[in-house]
Formats: C-alpha cells, sequence, structure tokens
C-alpha cells in the first residue's frame, strides 16, 4: 500500500539553527516527491518537487531536498530557520498521472528566537 | 504563484442550511480536488475531478456533492449543514501534462452552529 510517513508530528529549533524533517514513503511506482508548507489559517503552498534527475532539489525560500531511493526517503533541510518558517509541512508523493497522491500527516515547526 | 480562488474564507452557519463552497481557477487545469481538514491534521481527500462532468469520492466519507459543469469551477455543497461538518476545506486543482503538481487555495474555514 502506498503511504507517506512524516515520523515528527513536533519539531522546534532556535532561529539561526539549521532543520531537517524527515519524510519517507512507500510507494510502488517511481515516486514523485512535494513539500508543501502551510501557514495557520492558510493553504499549502508548494515548496519544492522531485519528478527525476539530480537528486539534491532546491526549492523556495532557501529550502532543499534529497531524495534517497534505497532508503526511501526525501528528507527537507535549510541550512538556518527563519522565525518566519514557523508553520506545518507536508510531504506528499504522487505519480506522473496524478491519479493518486498522498500526504503525510504533517509536522509542525516552532522557531524561538 | 497559482491562480485559484475559494470563497468564503470563512462561514459561521446554523445547523441544517445548505451551503455551496466555491472554488475557481483560471490556470486551465484540467484536474481539481477537495480536501477536508481539521486543524493542525492531516489533510484527507474527499472529492476529486478529472475533467467537466467527471467526479469522484475520495478516501473520506463525506455527505458533500461537487459539481463540475466547467473546467474553471468546482464547487462543492452540503445539503444541510451539521456541527460535525466543521472543518476547514481546501481546493486544489493540477495539470495532467505538468506532472500534476497540486496547487491550493487558501481554504474556507466553516464553523456549523
Amino acid at each position: 500500500a502506498q503511504s507517506v510517513t512524516q515520523p515528527d508530528i513536533h519539531i522546534t529549533v532556535s532561529e539561526g539553527a539549521s532543520l531537517e524533517l524527515r519524510c519517507n514513503y512507500s510507494y510502488g511506482a517511481t515516486p514523485y516527491l512535494f513539500w508543501y508548507v502551510q501557514s495557520p489559517g492558510q493553504g499549502l503552498q508548494l515548496l519544492l518537487k522531485y519528478f527525476s534527475g539530480d537528486t539534491l532539489v532546491q526549492g523556495i525560500k532557501g529550502f532543499e531536498a534529497e531524495f534517497k531511493r534505497s532508503q526511501s526517503s526525501f528528507n527537507l533541510r535549510k541550512p538556518s530557520v527563519h522565525w518566519s518558517d514557523a508553520a506545518e509541512y507536508f510531504c506528499a508523493v504522487g505519480t506522473y498521472t496524478g491519479n493518486q497522491f498522498y500526504f503525510g500527516t504533517g509536522t509542525s515547526l516552532t522557531v524561538i528566537p | 504563484e497559482a491562480d485559484i480562488y475559494q470563497t468564503p474564507r470563512y462561514l459561521v452557519i446554523g445547523t441544517g442550511k445548505k451551503i455551496t463552497l466555491e472554488c475557481s481557477q483560471t490556470m486551465g487545469h484540467d484536474k481539481m480536488y477537495w480536501y477536508q481538514q481539521d486543524p493542525g491534521m492531516e489533510l484527507h481527500l474527499i472529492h476529486y475531478s478529472y475533467g467537466v462532468n467527471s467526479t469522484e469520492k475520495g478516501d473520506l466519507s463525506s455527505e458533500s456533492t461537487v459539481s463540475r459543469i466547467r473546467t474553471e469551477h468546482f464547487p462543492l455543497t452540503l445539503e444541510s449543514a451539521r456541527p460535525s461538518h466543521t472543518s476547514q476545506y481546501l481546493c486544489a486543482s493540477s495539470e495532467s501534462a505538468r506532472g500534476n503538481i497540486q496547487y491550493f487555495g487558501a481554504g474556507t474555514r466553516l464553523s456549523v452552529l
């Protein structure tokens, strides 16, 4: 069965510290992978995506993610977190045709001064 | 920026009322989706459409109905609102020819008293 797991429900980091949010997936076909961010009361904004090619992908707001097929992982990273990064982060997996699209349960990020 | 709009943003309504949540996109995307999300929780797909006159129920059972008479418009209707319908409703769209990246509206937060 296809699924997306985000093991960390909530993470707290200090402003300026590095960040890594974990995402593991289970998917039978070639996965297309996404990270979205949701600010309180808002919809989801696409941070970055991986379809093929270079396994390290760059996104908006200084985020990057690395696809590791052997570990079925697509972890999100940022070298230096800003207070404005506090939000909910969702990992998702789908197919190119888009007939199936699965979201993880999300990781809530708190940034402390 | 994605051009997908949801109205109203907030709605407080009494039990038994009929309501329609509007969703429109100006990108010409063929696919559209409705998700239900309780605060701080994961997204649950309740309806989707692959094109005009095509609608399907999602993974989460919902008493709502949808229609897709025009490509750009995908309204969701509750015939008789109940307190259990209180939630946030997110609309999204994607284009089959472009990897089906889902773009989200800002959401409608519904409260049924």
